[in-house]
């Protein structure tokens, strides 16, 4: 149980082109989901967190503007890299968590970023 | 707030050799603490976690972490590595909160 989605796990796009990636948990509701971007061989920086029905709350640094996430469902967060640039270009991993499951995290396979 | 430092950024052992890989966390409140692994371009597997009870975790493919409060240590081991193991390995403290914090990960390499 406990499965996270992310859709679509590699995409490629031009400089200047929005680019949305989904997260979905399939098997349970997600009351909080969480964005994160991996640099290459380095550890998971934390973008925002998200609660169903609510605007997500940002990390310092992190440019609202530029990365829109909605989260309309207990299943189903969505991050919008808007006018995408090269320094863009990452792996983005969400994850989820459970209502009283004990701050576990559930993450989906991530999604690598390339803007070319 | 919480912190995670792992000492070694890179660890390799050889296939059959103990696997040990250093965690220590800093945290203003009872910790909840947790073992990722992460394979080459995909997300991260939880491998074990504490949270309360017994400070001796076991968890998946034959992994167990010690929580040592006097030493704020949750360091993680494995009798005997197998090629399969090579991966990165993430520590992570949560501090009750849905805030989780990893550490810089730890690359594992076995050599046959």
């Amino acid at each position: 149980g406990a499965v996270v989605s992310q859709h679509p796990s590699r995409v490629i796009c031009k400089s200047g082109t929005s680019v949305k990636i989904e997260c979905r948990s399939l098997d349970f509701q997600a009351t909080t989901m969480f964005w994160y971007r991996q640099f290459p061989k380095q550890s998971l920086m934390l973008m925002a967190t998200s609660n169903e029905g609510s605007k997500a709350t940002y990390e310092q640094g992190v440019e609202k503007d530029k990365f829109l996430i909605n989260h309309a469902s207990l299943t189903l967060s969505t991050l919008t890299v808007t006018s995408a640039h090269p320094e863009d270009s990452s792996f983005y991993i969400c994850s989820a968590s459970i209502a009283g499951g004990r701050n576990e995290q559930f993450f989906g396979p991530g999604t690598r970023l390339t803007v070319l | 707030a919480q912190s995670v430092t792992q000492l070694g950024s890179h660890v390799s052992v050889s296939e059959g050799a103990l696997v040990l890989l250093r965690c220590n966390y800093s945290s203003s409140v009872p910790p909840y603490l947790f073992w990722y692994v992460q394979y080459p371009n995909q997300g991260l597997q939880l491998l074990l976690k504490y949270t309360t009870g017994a400070t001796l975790v076991k968890g998946i493919n034959g992994f167990e972490a010690e929580f040592k409060k006097s030493e704020t240590s949750f360091h993680l081991t494995k009798p005997s590595a197998h090629m399969s193991d090579a991966a990165e390995y993430f520590c992570a403290v949560s501090d009750q909160t849905n805030d989780m914090r990893f550490g810089a990960g730890t690359r594992l390499t076995v050599k046959p």
